[in-house]
């Protein structure tokens, strides 16, 4: 079945440091691809998404590039900010309205 | 933009005892509610589907009657751990459809829940 892989955190990072948060995913056909932010007491929020092979999502310095050869969607920002501290979900949909998530990973930076 | 506002965010129950989570959309209008779960270390796991005026839709290995969802308005969908143990302590997080196209979709802040 459908499923999203990422990396476990935490992760801690220095202000300005370059992030890289991996998501690999498994799914038939050809998903749509998200990455989804919450920041302490909010709700999820949509931060990016693709919806086919190559495109590229990007949103605030985040981004992240639809591989269908490597079946990834990594999160990357070249300069983090403490402000970014939060916790940032991979997931998929295919049709309908079911999200496949990942486990999601917490962001820590630090000034 | 389209807020939904879920409450309690945090929680902790005796085991036996009923919880009930609500989840309200605050400037628009919820026909469908998605209600999730993630125990530690899992991932964001669909529980199941309320659509307004008529009966969830639960998906596999979810006791429909362990986990009541009412859906009663369109502002309005609630949750209830009925006899809640310590295994049912997870992160419950509801979403609901609120813009347009495929990817307007909002979710509420979570409620964690503790059985113990």
């Amino acid at each position: 079945g459908d499923s999203v892989t990422q990396m476990e955190g935490p992760v801690t990072l220095s202000e300005e440091a370059f992030l890289t948060i991996n998501c690999t995913y498994t799914a038939t056909g050809y998903p749509s691809l998200f990455w989804y932010v919450q920041y302490p007491g909010e709700g999820l929020q949509l931060l990016l998404k693709a919806t086919k092979a190559d495109d590229k999502g990007s949103n605030k310095g985040f981004e992240a590039t639809y591989r269908k050869e490597t079946t990834s969607f990594h999160l990357e920002k070249g300069s983090v900010q403490v402000s970014d501290s939060a916790v940032y979900f991979c997931a998929l949909r295919r049709t309908g309205n079911q999200f496949y998530f990942g486990t999601g990973t917490s962001l820590t930076v630090i000034p | 933009g389209a807020v939904v506002s879920q409450h309690p965010s945090r929680v902790i129950c005796k085991s036996g005892t009923s919880v009930k989570i609500e989840c309200r959309s605050l400037d628009f209008q919820a026909t469908t509610m998605f209600w999730y779960r993630q125990f530690p270390k899992q991932s964001l796991m669909l529980m199941a589907t309320s659509n307004e005026g008529s009966k969830a839709t639960y998906e596999q290995g979810v006791e429909k009657d362990k986990f009541l969802i009412n859906h009663a308005s369109l502002t309005l969908s609630t949750l209830t751990v009925t006899s809640a143990h310590p295994e049912d302590s997870s992160f419950y997080i509801c979403s609901a459809p609120s813009g347009t196209g495929n990817y307007g979709y909002t979710f509420g802040s979570g409620t964690r829940l503790t059985v113990v």
